[in-house]
């Protein structure tokens, strides 16, 4: 079955300790994305690749880092996390970037707490 | 600031009724996009309209797109309550860097009652 998985669902942390987010796609697509949604403001782009070793910023990328070492792979890393990043997370992928007009799938979202 | 603005911020309506949202967007696009969510779950395609085109449709849906007023709208026809769902637009800004963006509008949330 076509998907994007991400682990860990739900996650509860404390401030400053290292997490990583898993996104893995099995769709051989070039382009992966990370966002985070929260009440009232939508979805915001934090980091996207247009394909391997390729990684460019998004809209709200401070606090955030992201590598692309396989084409399936795109995990989130939070270094030092702080109560502002609690949120819900979503990573999507698609065939191609937005631009050339691919639709992204998007994977079922990680809730994140930090305390 | 946000590229894709939805309105209304939610609608409720009965079953059978149709069902309009808008889109609005500050900068030219390459495409715009629709997405639905239902509650705290991963957002699904719903249909793409590219720059050059006006109107497409897809079952139930139909979606216009003015590139002059930079506006968007989503028609859903004879609404089930399993559309109850946010709906989001998305736009991919043309030109320079913006490529590889998708900027996300703050979404409708749409009620249809059974």
């Amino acid at each position: 079955e076509a998907q994007v998985t991400q682990n860990p669902r739900y996650l509860i942390t404390v401030t400053g300790k290292k997490l990583t987010v898993t996104c893995s796609q099995n769709m051989n697509h070039e382009y992966m994305s990370w966002y985070r949604q929260d009440p009232g403001l939508g979805l915001r782009q934090i980091y996207y690749s247009m394909n391997v070793e390729v990684t460019d910023k998004g809209d709200v990328p401070e606090g955030y880092k992201v590598s692309r070492k396989e084409k399936r792979n795109f995990p989130l890393i939070l270094e030092s996390p702080s109560p502002n990043q609690t949120s819900l997370y979503f990573c999507a992928s698609s065939l191609s970037k937005p631009a050339v007009n691919y639709e992204q799938y998007f994977g079922p979202g990680t809730r994140l707490t930090v305390t | 600031s946000q590229q894709g603005e939805e309105d209304p911020q939610a609608l409720s309506i009965q079953e059978g009724e149709n069902a309009t949202m808008n889109c609005s967007y500050k900068t030219s696009i390459n495409n715009l996009q629709w997405y639905r969510q239902n509650s705290g779950r991963g957002l699904v395609h719903l249909i793409l309209i590219r720059s050059n085109e006006r109107e497409k449709h897809s079952g139930r849906l139909r979606v216009t797109l003015d590139t002059s007023k930079k506006s968007s709208s989503l028609l859903i026809t004879a609404s089930r309550a399993a559309d109850t769902a946010s709906y989001f637009c998305a736009t991919s800004a043309a030109g320079g860097t913006s490529y590889g963006k998708l900027t996300f509008g703050q979404g409708t949330i749409l009620t249809v009652h059974p």
